[in-house]
């Protein structure tokens, strides 16, 4: 199976800031690679997918990029609703496999 | 609107049964495969299960291998789990999702969109 390593775990940041969250895959994924969004007991939803593909509605203070095996999610200026937590996840093979999560906290 | 909502979800005891259900709307159900994923209190996100649009192929990952079926049933717009012999492992909110996908240069990249709202499945002595 194909392991999504994200960096960091956690990240406190302030409304406004520009923040990045990499995530590197055990082996190439070309651009087999999604981002979601997850806030507190609700479902996740896809923000990026094919690496850098800004999913219809998502705000385009949200990018992705990389390809292989090092990718990023960066977002240019923080708003208050950004705060959750983020996965990245490939597939590119099955079994579909997800990074561990990075939680973004309000400093 | 595009939505799945799933049922089925209760506190049961291991080594015991329990099916889920997805009820989709919005869209056309028979054109897209559908995935289970699921998430233990507090931790990450975990792909269960795959069945293609048509059900022909099905795929699982391992620790629920020989346990669990996933299935569907195009006329009803509903996808299906049946969870056999369940663990105290398997204790997790267990989420319907679409696969999404577009081809492009050769390749097809797929992406789950959307979620349902999950529902709760706790195995406890």
């Amino acid at each position: 199976d194909i392991q999504m390593t994200q960096s960091p775990s956690s990240l406190s940041a302030s409304v406004g800031d520009r923040i990045t969250i990499t995530c590197r895959a055990s082996q190439s994924i070309s651009a087999f690679l999604n981002w979601y969004q997850q806030k507190p007991g609700k479902a996740p939803k896809v923000l990026i997918y094919a690496a850098s593909n800004l999913q219809t509605g998502v705000p385009s203070r949200f990018s992705g990029s990389g390809s292989g095996t090092d990718f990023a999610l960066t977002i240019s200026s923080l708003q208050s609703e950004d705060f959750a937590t983020y996965y990245c996840q490939q597939s590119f093979s099955i079994p579909t496999t997800f990074g561990q999560g990075t939680r973004l906290e309000m400093k | 609107q595009v939505q799945l909502v799933e049922s089925g979800g209760g506190v049961v005891q291991p080594g015991t049964s329990l099916r889920l259900s997805c009820a989709a709307s919005g869209f056309t159900f028979s054109s897209n495969g559908f995935h289970w994923v699921r998430q233990a209190p507090g931790k990450g996100l975990e792909w269960v299960a795959l069945i293609w649009y048509d059900g022909s192929k099905k795929n699982y990952t391992e620790s629920v291998k020989g346990r669990f079926t996933i299935s569907r049933d195009n006329s009803k717009n509903t996808l299906y789990l049946q969870m056999n012999s369940l663990r105290v492992e398997d204790t997790a909110v267990y989420y319907c999702v679409r696969d999404q996908g577009y081809c492009s240069g050769g390749n097809c990249y797929e992406w789950f969109d959307p979620w349902g709202q999950g529902t709760l499945v706790t195995v406890s002595p």
